[in-house]
């Protein structure tokens, strides 16, 4: 079945530098995936997507490319800030499956 | 715009208790979805809508109902709460089933003691 892995653990960091969040699939055919985003006290919202193999989603300065031979979709922001604190979700769908599957999240912690 | 709008915000049961989140959704979104989220577990959908008119179980069904009341409207119920239902719950809606952008709401905080 469909599943997504995040690297374990809070990620901390000093404003302005770069951030790198881990995530690999799993998926039969050709999924799209996904980053969500999840501010304090608020639901999900979608923060990028790609759709096929070798695309580069990209918003708000973050940034990840679907690397379909090794089944990636790694999320960067260059120089971050204090808000961009938050719970960062991967998470993947395909055609003929019902469900769109979540990685656990990963807690990141900006430090002026 | 509203977008998704959950109601309560938080809410308090007993063990044995029953209640019924709601959910309703203005953008005439064909699809709606109940996610709980557990420190650790990231988000697992409940029960989902593809259109108005169906239902059918997601991951983790057990101790859940729901209930397609329109085009608008999905709510959950939760008919003999349980201390292992203690959880955040999210409703999200989409305008089509697979490999769309889901709009989340704000969230219910529910306790189970």
């Amino acid at each position: 079945g469909n599943s997504v892995t995040q690297m374990e653990g809070p990620v901390t960091l000093s404003e302005e530098a770069f951030l790198t969040i881990n995530c690999t699939y799993t998926a039969t055919g050709y999924p799209s995936l996904f980053w969500y985003v999840q501010y304090p006290g608020e639901g999900l919202q979608l923060l990028l997507k790609a759709t096929k193999a070798d695309d580069k989603g990209s918003n708000k300065g973050f940034e990840a490319t679907y690397r379909k031979e090794t089944t990636s979709f790694h999320l960067e922001k260059g120089s971050v800030q204090v808000s961009d604190s938050a719970v960062y979700f991967c998470a993947l769908s395909s055609y003929g499956n019902n469900r769109l599957a979540f990685g656990k999240g990963n807690q990141v912690v900006v430090i002026p | 715009n509203a977008g998704v709008t959950q109601t309560p915000k938080f809410q308090v049961l007993k063990t044995g208790q029953s209640m019924t989140l709601q959910c309703a959704q203005d953008m005439n979104h064909n699809s709606m979805y109940w996610y709980r989220q557990d420190p650790g577990m990231g988000l697992r959908l409940i029960y989902y809508s593809a259109s108005e008119g169906t239902t059918d179980k997601g991951e983790v069904p057990n101790g859940y109902n729901v209930s397609r009341l329109n085009k608008r409207e999905f709510s959950l119920r939760l008919e003999s709460a349980a201390p292992s239902q203690t959880s955040v719950y999210f409703c999200a809606s989409s305008n089509s089933f697979i490999n769309e952008k889901l709009f989340f709401g704000s969230g219910t905080q529910l306790s189970v003691l």
